[in-house]
Parts: C-alpha cells; sequence; structure tokens
C-alpha cells in the first residue's frame, strides 16, 4: 500500500523557517518524481516544487531561492526546507508522487500539514 | 504561470450528467489531469493524460479533450460526488499548474 505522511508543520513568525518532512512506503522514494503541492486554507492548489529520480530540481517563482526540496535516499523520505517564511506562504504543503514517464499528474498525495506564518 | 479557468460551480441533480470545463490559452501538448478534494481531505486523482482513470475510479468518471479545453464528466452522479474539482496541465515545456476549481453541488 503506497502512504505518504507529511509532517513539521506549525506556526511560524515571518522571516523565519521551518523543515516539512515525508516519509513514504509503499514505494522507492528515488524511483520516482516527488512533489510538493500547497493550498492556501479555502483556496486552490499550488505546484511548489519537484525533485526527479535523478536529483534534479525545479521550484515555483513564488518560492524560488527560499524553498530547497530534497530525498533522504536511506530514509524513504522527501523534505522541503522553507526559509525566510512569508505570511502568504501559509498553507496546507501536500506532497505527492509523480510517475516518470510521464511526470503529467499527482498519482498519491499525503494527508497534508498545515504551515501558518504569522507574527 | 500558465493559466486555467474553470466555472467556480456546478450544480447537477442526482442521477443526471456533470460536465466540468477546463480552459487555458494555447493548450498544444499538454496532458490534462482532474483531482477530487472533499472538505478536510487530500485531492484524489480521478483522471490522467486527459482521459485515462486509475484503478478504484467509477467509471462514471471521464475526461475528454478538444481545443482549448478539456471536460470532466461524471455521468450518473451521486451524493457521494459532491466536492471540490481542479484540473491541471502539464508538458515539457510547463510547470504543473491547476485550475481555478469547481465546486460542485448536488441537489
Amino acid at each position: 500500500e503506497v502512504k505518504l505522511v507529511e509532517s513539521g508543520g506549525g506556526l511560524v513568525q515571518p522571516g523565519g523557517s521551518l523543515r516539512l518532512s515525508c516519509p513514504v512506503s509503499g514505494f522507492i522514494v528515488s524511483s520516482y518524481y516527488m512533489s510538493w503541492v500547497r493550498q492556501a486554507p479555502g483556496k486552490g492548489l499550488e505546484w511548489v516544487s519537484i525533485i526527479y529520480s535523478g536529483g534534479s530540481t525545479f521550484y515555483a517563482d513564488s518560492v524560488k531561492g527560499r524553498f530547497t526540496i530534497s530525498r533522504d535516499d536511506s530514509k524513504n523520505t522527501l523534505y522541503l526546507q522553507m526559509d525566510s517564511l512569508r505570511v502568504e506562504d501559509t498553507a496546507f504543503y501536500y506532497c505527492a508522487r509523480v510517475p516518470v514517464a510521464p511526470p503529467s499528474h499527482f498519482d498519491y498525495w499525503g494527508q497534508g500539514t498545515l504551515v501558518t506564518v504569522s507574527s | 504561470s500558465y493559466k486555467l479557468t474553470q466555472p467556480s460551480s456546478v450544480s447537477v441533480s442526482p442521477g443526471q450528467t456533470a460536465t466540468i470545463t477546463c480552459s487555458g490559452d494555447t493548450w498544444g501538448d499538454k496532458f490534462a489531469s482532474w483531482y477530487q478534494q472533499k472538505p478536510g481531505q487530500s485531492p484524489v486523482l480521478v483522471i490522467y493524460q486527459d482521459k485515462k482513470r486509475p484503478s478504484g475510479i467509477p467509471e462514471r468518471f471521464s475526461g475528454s479533450y478538444s481545443g482549448n479545453t478539456a471536460t470532466l464528466t461524471i455521468s450518473g452522479t451521486q451524493a457521494m460526488d459532491e466536492a471540490d474539482y481542479y484540473c491541471q496541465a502539464w508538458d515539457s515545456s510547463t510547470p504543473w499548474a491547476f485550475g481555478t476549481g469547481t465546486k460542485v453541488t448536488v441537489l
């Protein structure tokens, strides 16, 4: 059974940092593309970042230079390091699996973790 | 970023057909996917690569594409289909883009 479980969310002040984790089971994280998608409360979905199976990383313009996606193959876990957080980064953050060929969609999602940026 | 436009809401009677559109400029060879999200839950993939259905998704969900518009059709809509639906587009030159979302109400 495929499972993704996010953790690490919480309340942080503007300018602060948080690190989200997403350990997965039922598949090998390095064999797939893995992504983060966020959703502000009551709003729509927004793609944030992706890491390819080969290690290449890509970011939405809204987070480029502030967020870093990574993975630990030995722990089968995906991460999102979020620095210089802004109020507008407040959202539920979901990790999601992306098939490699083609990487056109997100086939499995975690339950999400809430990040609140507020003073 | 690539913009996808959906109707904000669609109402349908039980047993009838709900149609949700997703429009974008210069669609080209992009693939369309659709996600169902119920309140307090994560999104669930219901259609990918325009018209493919993941295992476990009922046959009443179908997808199509024409011109610059992708369409999700729910045939014989049931009360359990009441949810928000999001389209999403991708091609090798465009980052993953989501639509604005459509709230489907089963009256």
